[in-house]
């Protein structure tokens, strides 16, 4: 069963809007991580957010969690046309098993 | 070069065929993973290792076997393919007390 629930299912904005994602997930958690997969392609790890932290940074990244309503924010700020992707939260409650959620197909039009 | 390659990159097979998926990785990390992803959903955890002589089950290893044939390479099986075994598998690694994991480029499977 997955643990994360994310949304939208899919995003499309104009280059250079802000896009918001949404992760939902069940259970206690160590850490939440967001990654990206370039249409079919492997995942490449973009930021990690401890159960103790509330707001981190990275770039034009800007990823908040929310403890207590289980649930995450990744901001990808100026888009550009390379964010178009699909993006994944994945909660890790300690054991170093990842859990999924099913990803935000992001489109940047040009 | 790429730190974690899988072999084959696309694969078609018939249903009841044994096939092996590989993965080698240069990075010298202990974990390796797989996992399948499907239209629509995350990845789902198939098989994981923390060492050469450490192999465990995750969430949907039926159907599905792994060897473990030294630090740098995890194998994934499946016995006697069938099409809902039709999904794109990744490989992926991380170091002993590292949270975060380096994917592989994946391999595409068509079980017909």
């Amino acid at each position: 069963s997955q643990q994360g629930e994310e949304d939208p299912q899919a995003l499309s904005i104009q280059e250079g809007e802000n896009a918001t994602m949404n992760c939902s997930y069940k259970t206690s958690i160590n850490n939440l991580q967001w990654y990206r997969q370039n249409s079919g392609r492997g995942l490449v790890h973009l930021i990690l957010i401890r159960s103790n932290e509330r707001e981190k940074h990275s770039g034009r990244l800007r990823v908040t969690l929310d403890t207590s309503k289980k649930s995450s924010s990744l901001l990808i700020t100026a888009s550009r046309a390379a964010d178009t992707a699909s993006y994944f939260c994945a909660t890790d409650a300690g054991n170093y098993q990842l859990i999924w959620g099913a990803g935000t197909k992001l489109i940047i039009k040009p | 070069d790429a730190d974690v390659t899988q072999t084959p990159r696309n694969r078609i097979t018939k249903t009841g065929k044994r096939i092996m998926l590989e993965c080698s990785q240069t990075k010298g990390h202990d974990r390796m993973y797989w996992y399948r992803q499907d239209p629509g959903l995350g990845l789902r955890l198939i098989y994981y290792s923390f060492d050469v002589k450490d192999i465990n089950k995750g969430e949907i290893s039926d159907g599905y076997s792994v060897s473990r044939q030294a630090q740098a390479k995890f194998s994934l099986s499946l016995e006697s393919a069938i099409p809902n075994q039709t999904a794109l598998y990744f490989c992926a690694t991380n170091a002993a007390e590292q949270e975060t994991q380096y994917f592989g480029p994946g391999t595409r499977l068509l079980v017909l």
